[in-house]
């Protein structure tokens, strides 16, 4: 059963426009969200995470937004830039500070010229 | 941002053969790292957990006797595939919490370590 989903495997945007990348969940315990890029044959690089007490999170070209009521979150970056190419993945944490982190699919992001 | 060092990056090795992977957090205490699993088109696997000092708590399915980890310090942590089969072929990555933002939670991760079983 995944907790955490990641929908759209591939997404293609034009340099410039605004990358949304979706992340929906089931598990209402989770209380910590994060999105990590990836890069071919690299680890995930942390890049920005929400508390869910907050529906919104701002950092730079990235912002992250939390729908609770819908289990549901995403991620802007704005402008898209063609170095954001990469797998974006979504992840959640359930069980306080100790709890392990759910990461989803992935979603591989293009960023065109 | 922190820094979390793998090695070896990539290894090909003989089916039988055991290979070590090395996981050191370089500017900051790890008290407890992270090993995952990656297959291709595939999420990041847990495969287990480890405190400084204590037994790894593996995943279900996570064959305990075939991957072993070893957590003896605040720096370092060790995967070794003991027997490696090509069915072991993989992408290996391991991450480390911060033990001084565990409100964050965030875990860094190292690059990788691909293994090639023949």
């Amino acid at each position: 059963d995944q907790q955490v989903k990641q929908n759209s495997p591939s997404l293609s945007v034009q340099e410039g426009r605004i990358s949304i990348l979706n992340c929906d969940y089931t598990n209402s315990m989770f209380d910590y969200f994060l999105w990590y890029k990836k890069y071919p044959a690299e680890g995930p690089t942390f890049l920005i995470s929400i508390s869910s007490i907050k529906d919104k999170n701002e950092d730079g070209r990235f912002t992250v937004f939390l729908n609770k009521s819908a289990k549901h979150l995403s991620l802007h970056i704005v402008p898209s830039q063609p170095g954001d190419s990469a797998v974006y993945f979504c992840a959640a944490r359930a069980g306080g500070s100790q709890g392990n982190l759910i990461f989803g699919k992935g979603t591989k992001l293009s960023v065109k010229p | 941002g922190a820094v979390v060092s793998q090695h070896p990056s990539w290894v090909i090795c003989k089916s039988g053969t055991s290979v070590k992977i090395e996981c050191r957090s370089l500017d900051f205490q790890a008290t407890t790292m992270f090993w995952y699993r990656q297959f291709p088109k595939q999420s990041l696997m847990l495969m287990a957990t480890s405190n400084e000092g204590s037994k790894a708590t593996y995943e279900q399915g996570v064959e305990k006797d075939k991957f072993l980890i070893n957590h003896a310090s605040l720096t370092l942590s060790t995967l070794t595939v003991t027997s490696a089969h090509p069915e072991d072929s993989s992408f290996y990555i391991c991450s480390a919490r911060d033990a001084s933002s565990l409100a964050k939670n965030i875990q860094y991760f190292g690059a990788g370590t691909r293994l090639s079983v023949l």
